[in-house]
Order: structure tokens, then sequence, then C-alpha cells
């Protein structure tokens, strides 16, 4: 069965600094989702992507964040300058279309700022 | 605004007897209701939803889920616990009607399902 996939599993960055969250989705899906789960927190959506452009995004999604599908199978997250409180478990997600269809989550990259 | 609730932190329930893991939800417009499923260092793993029709809606692994408008609620159930039902399980709602096609999580149930 096909699977969302995501990396790396865990990434320790310092504040600061850079970090790309990568995920490839399943591979007929069209649209793309970041999530967030602070440790002992909601489920939070971040970012929603379709044809190569943001469809919706949250509050959370300010300029430090950026998405991107550099080519036809990778969809990543770029997180500019890594703050403490950006410490979570991202989830990428994938569904065929919107509308009714569910979307499909990957195992989440765990990423922890010191 | 979007809303769901998830009453219990944690449900214990002896192998062999039903289960259920409640669900409410507040939406402005048309609900779009899934639950899913969360092991141990796994990705949120989709168990059924509720679009339209049937109240009663049947998915993965024996689970199922009733959609009751009055009440908004849709609380998952199975008739009989399995100690490898043991999971973390989220309910979501996505607003039908409002144009977006976020999901708005609970704050999830710890199932433990005791041998």
């Amino acid at each position: 069965e096909p699977e969302v996939t995501q990396t790396p599993s865990h990434q320790v960055t310092q504040m600061g600094q850079e970090v790309i969250l990568r995920c490839v989705p399943i591979s007929n899906h069209l649209y793309f989702y970041w999530y967030r789960q602070i440790l002992g927190q909601k489920v939070e959506f971040l970012v929603s992507f379709y044809n190569n452009e943001i469809s919706e995004k949250s509050e959370i999604f300010d300029d430090q964040f950026s998405v991107e599908r550099p080519d036809g199978s990778n969809f990543t997250l770029k997180i500019r300058s890594t703050k403490l409180e950006d410490s979570a478990m991202y989830f990428c997600a994938s569904s065929v279309v919107q509308g009714a269809y569910e979307q499909y989550f990957g195992p989440g990259t765990r990423l922890t700022v010191t | 605004a979007q809303s769901v609730a998830q009453p219990e932190d944690q449900v214990n329930v002896a192998e062999g007897n039903p289960l259920t893991v409640k669900c409410t939800y507040s939406v402005s417009g048309n609900p779009y209701l899934f639950w899913y499923v969360q092991y141990p260092n796994r990705g949120l793993q989709f168990l059924l939803k509720y679009i339209t029709g049937d109240n009663l809606v049947k998915g993965s692994y024996g689970f199922e889920a009733e959609f009751n408008k009055s009440q908004t609620s849709f609380h998952l159930k199975k008739p009989s616990a399995l100690v490898s039902d043991s999971a973390l399980y989220f309910c979501a709602v996505r607003d039908g009607g409002s144009g977006t096609y976020k999901y708005i999580f609970g704050t999830g149930t710890r199932l433990k399902v005791l041998a």
C-alpha cells in the first residue's frame, strides 16, 4: 500500500539555524499539507499546497516558514531561523484531491531546537 | 470557528469488551468528520470518515463511528476490543461548506485494551 514518507525521522538543530524537512507524498496525490504537533498538544494545520502554490495557511505559518515542491516527488518544509518553540513533530500529508477525500499522513519528523 | 473535543484523555477497556471513544465537534457548515489512529513512532493512519449519507460508517480494523447531528458527535466504536487496538486516537473535522480544506484535530484519546 502506498505511503507518505518523511525524512529525517529526527532532526536536532541549534536555534537560529535553517532546517528543511522532506516528504514524499503518495505518487498520484495532488494536494499536500504540513501539520505539526507540539509535545502533548493538538495536531495543528500549517499549510496546504496545490499546483505549486500555497492554497491555505494558518497563522502559525509566518515568514519563517516556506514550502516547495522542488521536483515531481518531494515536498519540503523550510524553517529559516529556528526558534525553541518550533520544537515539535511535523507531519506531512497528501490527498488525491481536496473535498471529501481523506488525507494520508507520513510518520512525522521530530524537530528538536536547542 | 471549527473545533473538536475529545473529552477523555484515556479510555481503558478489557479485551473482548465493546469500546467507545468520544468526539464532539463544532463547525458552521457541513461537517466532514474523520478518525485517525497513531501507533508509537508511526504516522496518523486513516480509519474512517463521515461525509454524507448513512449515519453509521464502517472503517478499517472493525471500527465504526456514528454521526449524530443533533448531539454534534462522532463517537468511534468497536464491538470487541483487541489488545492490538491500544493506541492514540484522533478525531478531526473539516468544515465542508467553508472553502477550507484544513483539518481541525482533537487532543487525542489514548486507548488501552487490557488482556
